[in-house]
């Protein structure tokens, strides 16, 4: 069965520093694969997604994220963060094939510090 | 603009009752999802939609109902609530033309007491 791992449960960065939020799927073939962000009390907002091609993607807020296929990972990566970040982070993938639905990881919960 | 919305925003009941949901979106998406939220299982998707007359269980469907009688709206019934449905629940929508972009509500928090 198709499964989306999210390793880090909660991490925490102080403001300016890089981050990179980590995200291993598995499934037999090549995934789409997305991002969402969740802020406290909101829903989720798409940050970045990817279906085919270059493997490097960019999406909002200055964020990207990198598809290794050899890996099975999607991590996100973003070079200086700001407090404004501080939420949650939601990797899912999308199977393909008759079914539109997601598959979410569980989610790491971002703290930037001063 | 367009939007998704969810109403109530917060909702408190009693175990046993029947407890309803509401979700409408105006992007004129034909994809719409129910998902709950829970600490430590991220989100889980309960019934999903393809279209009006369509509908379809998720992972955790149990307890849980929906109809499609137009394409705005996908409301979720809790037949009978129980503890176990205390939760944050998400409504989202998506198009056909780019089925796995979905677009989230705003969320509902639902306790059972």
């Amino acid at each position: 069965a198709q499964s989306v791992t999210q390793p880090d449960i909660h991490i925490t960065v102080s403001e300016g520093a890089s981050l990179e939020l980590r995200c291993n799927y598995s499934y037999g073939a090549t995934p789409y694969l997305f991002w969402y962000v969740q802020s406290p009390g909101q829903g989720l907002q798409l940050l970045l997604k990817y279906f085919s091609g270059d493997t490097l993607v960019q999406g909002i807020k200055g964020f990207e994220a990198e598809f290794k296929r050899s890996q099975s990972s999607f991590n996100l990566r973003k070079p200086s963060v700001h407090w404004s970040d501080a939420a949650e982070y939601f990797c899912a993938v999308g199977p393909g094939g008759a079914t539109n639905k997601l598959i979410f990881g569980t989610g790491t919960l971002l703290a930037v510090q001063p | 603009d367009a939007e998704i919305t969810q109403s109530p925003r917060h909702k408190i009941t009693e175990t046993g009752r029947q407890v309803t949901l509401a979700c409408h979106q105006t992007w004129n998406h034909n994809n719409m999802f129910w998902y709950r939220q829970d600490l430590g299982h991220g989100l889980r998707l309960i019934h999903y939609s393809y279209g009006v007359q369509d509908t379809n269980k998720g992972e955790v469907s149990d307890g849980y109902s929906v109809s499609r009688s137009n394409t705005e709206d996908l409301p979720l019934t809790l037949e009978s609530a129980a503890s176990s449905q205390t939760s944050v629940y998400f409504c989202a929508s998506s198009a056909d033309r780019d089925p796995y972009e979905q677009y989230f509500g705003p969320g509902t928090r639902l306790t059972v007491t």
